[in-house]
């Protein structure tokens, strides 16, 4: 099975504090993404990589910034968190062998910015 | 450029009664179709999928779902719902041979009642 671990179930951080999201995955998946999911807005892409210390923007990329330095690690980085970055952050990963891009997900960070 | 449209965001039904969640898409090339499931305070896990052939697919816990390319609709089915089925349900899309994003629906809230 694959597995998609992130470092947090819960965070809270304060106005102006520098925040990192950490994400693991076991399968040698050449994709990686992080997504943020509010209420009524689902899941909207944040960036990702499709090689180590490649990265795309994604829809709502500002921000935020990523580093990917091995394969199986992704980090979201907050430069200086705000209020309205309070969300659930969910990390996922895909492969290239499939065509499909079904792509497997972590269990969620809900992160709090007070 | 694909967009997912799920036209209910919230899906309240009795126990043991049948559900469909409409999903429906807008591409100009030819799509994989996902449902993805959300449990509360978890990641997203796949449910079913459509590649290719038969229209009707079938996935885990008894849903299936129907492609249905002339009126670009993927709806979710499931005959008799159980209250374990409560959870977020994201219809989403990816493009056959370019890319590797998916692109997601809102959401769907299914609430089953006793």
């Amino acid at each position: 099975d694959v597995k998609v671990t992130q470092s947090s179930r819960y965070l809270v951080k304060r106005t102006g504090e520098k925040v990192f999201l950490e994400c693991v995955q076991d399968m040698d998946h050449e994709n990686m993404f992080w997504y943020r999911q509010d209420p009524g807005l689902g899941l909207r892409l944040i960036y990702f990589s499709y090689d180590v210390k490649m990265k795309e923007k994604g829809d709502i990329p500002e921000g935020y910034s990523v580093s990917r330095e091995k394969k199986e690690r992704f980090s979201l980085i907050l430069e200086s968190a705000s209020t309205n970055q309070t969300s659930m952050y969910l990390c996922a990963s895909s492969t290239d062998s499939l065509s499909y891009n079904e792509q497997f997900f972590g269990p969620g960070t809900r992160l709090t910015v007070l | 450029a694909q967009s997912v449209t799920q036209l209910d965001s919230q899906v309240p039904v009795f126990e043991e009664a049948p559900v469909e969640l409409r999903c429906n898409y807008s591409s100009s090339v030819s799509v994989y179709l996902f449902w993805y499931v959300q449990y509360p305070n978890q990641g997203l896990q796949l449910l079913l999928k459509y590649l290719s052939g038969s229209t009707l697919v079938k996935g885990i816990n008894g849903f299936e779902a129907e492609f249905n390319k002339s009126q670009t609709s993927f709806h979710l089915r499931k005959p008799s719902v159980h209250i374990s089925d409560t959870a977020e349900y994201f219809c989403a899309v990816s493009q056959r041979g370019g890319g590797n994003k998916l692109t997601f629906g809102t959401g769907t809230q299914l609430k089953v009642e006793l």
